[in-house]
């Protein structure tokens, strides 16, 4: 298996722009899970899907941030505008389990 | 809220030393905490899981130990190597909370000089 895989690994955009990140998880893997990474924060939890439903989007900071699932294997995670405060390295995870975790490579996103 | 600090944020030893990295929680309700290795450009890789009835954990030359009570634990590295050079990061779920809902220290930058 390939493991998570994301797109674009970089991402270069001028404020107000759309954003929309792309995640395939591992096959088999019934949980997604989206994380940002800042120097400020660290990493934190963004929203994660069981069978393809979010179960928590607590994390996801605004109504500019959204998510979707539409199949197993696909999931996007969408900015609309964005900002230069959401210039971060975003994860996505999947898991076959609670505990055990497989992170993609991230998105590098710079809000310009 | 749960908080999770991690001490030192850079290390930087010799190849072939013993090293300890540390992590402490606020709430010591937790479920499970994770050491995870970050490397430049790279996703997370899971190194060990300790389950909140268990002390610790080994994997090849990596220790992790938990000590709930105190809210503390520790990832020991026997005989560091360059390849062990890399942001080793700790995590906790915390009891009651989401599956995906892990509390990440911001890391211990880790290097290892030939």
């Amino acid at each position: 298996d390939a493991g998570v895989i994301q797109s674009p690994r970089h991402e270069v955009t001028e404020m107000g722009q759309e954003v929309t990140l792309r995640c395939k998880p591992i096959s088999g893997h019934d949980y997604l899970f989206w994380y940002r990474q800042t120097m400020m924060r660290g990493l934190e939890l963004l929203i994660y899907f069981n069978n393809n439903v979010p179960i928590d989007d607590s994390g996801m900071p605004e109504d500019r941030f959204s998510a979707k699932m539409p199949n197993a294997s696909f999931s996007t995670l969408k900015i609309q505008p964005s900002e230069p405060r959401d210039s971060a390295v975003y994860f996505c995870a999947s898991s076959p389990f609670p505990g055990l975790w497989y992170f993609g490579p991230g998105t590098r996103l710079t809000v310009t | 809220k749960q908080e999770v600090t991690q001490i030192p944020a850079a290390l930087s030893v010799p190849e072939g030393e013993n090293l300890v990295l540390n992590c402490s929680f606020t709430d010591s309700a937790i479920y499970n905490l994770q050491w995870f290795r970050q490397d430049p450009g790279k996703g997370l890789t899971s190194l060990l899981l300790i389950q909140s009835s268990q002390r610790e954990q080994t994997s090849g030359r990596l220790n992790a130990s938990l000590d709930k009570s105190s809210g503390r634990s520790t990832l020991y590295i026997a005989a560091s190597q360059p390849g062990d050079s890399a942001t080793y990061l700790c995590a906790v779920r915390p009891w009651g909370g989401s599956q995906g809902n892990l509390i990440f220290g911001k890391g211990t930058k880790l290097s290892v000089k030939p």
